[in-house]
């Protein structure tokens, strides 16, 4: 069955410092894979999404995230972290014979000072 | 401006009582969707609707209902509500037909509680 898997359930960086918060998914096919990022009392808005092509995607906000298919993984990643960027992020993948995203639980990102 | 709405922001009834939300999307999107989300569960889908007319079972349906009459609006509805229904609800659209292959684009949500 396919699946997504955040690790890391928490993380705390300082602001200015490099970001990376780990995906891996489990998917037979060549997958459509996704990261969101939900602010406090926000919904959830698409920073960048992989369909093909180059396993290096660019987002908004600065963000960035690559595809390892031998690794099973799609991770994202910002050089230099800012206070606004404390949120929830969720990884997602399309399952095409379900027509649905499958989601992982998220990991909350807070930044210090 | 493009985007999902959806109301009410905030809800509080009690258990039994019929409620609606409602969402409206202003994309021409076809595909809708609702999910609910709780902490350590993150977001599983309720329902979604490919098109007008056509709508389906997500990973938790039950005690809830829907319907797509028109392309903009999919309303959601709990005829009975329980205070397991107790959640955050976010609807979301996509554009073309398969859907989930698209990117999502969410409402701000609805907060339920149900005592």
């Amino acid at each position: 069955a396919q699946s997504v898997t955040q690790p890391d359930i928490h993380i705390t960086v300082s602001e200015g410092a490099s970001l990376e918060l780990r995906c891996n998914y489990s998917y037979g096919a060549t997958p459509y894979l996704f990261w969101y990022v939900q602010s406090p009392g926000q919904g959830l808005q698409l920073l960048l999404k992989y369909f093909s092509g180059d396993t290096l995607v660019q987002g908004i906000k600065g963000f960035e995230a690559e595809f390892k298919r031998s690794q099973s993984s799609f991770n994202l990643r910002k050089p230099s972290v800012h206070w606004s960027d404390a949120a929830e992020y969720f990884c997602a993948v399309y399952a095409g014979n379900n027509r649905k995203l499958i989601w992982g639980l998220g990991t909350s990102l807070a930044v210090n000072p | 401006e493009a985007q999902v709405t959806q109301n009410p922001r905030y809800l509080i009834t009690v258990t039994g009582k019929k409620l609606t939300v409602t969402c409206s999307q202003n994309m021409n999107h076809e595909y809708m969707s609702w999910y609910r989300q709780d902490p350590g569960l993150g977001l599983r889908q309720i329902y979604y609707s490919m098109n007008v007319e056509v709508t389906d079972k997500g990973d938790v349906p039950e005690g809830y209902k829907v319907s797509r009459k028109e392309k903009r609006n999919f309303p959601l509805i709990l005829e009975s509500p329980s205070p397991n229904q107790t959640s955050l609800y976010f609807c979301a659209s996509s554009p073309g037909y398969s859907g989930g292959a698209g990117e999502q684009y969410f409402g701000p949500g609805t907060r339920l509680t149900v005592t």
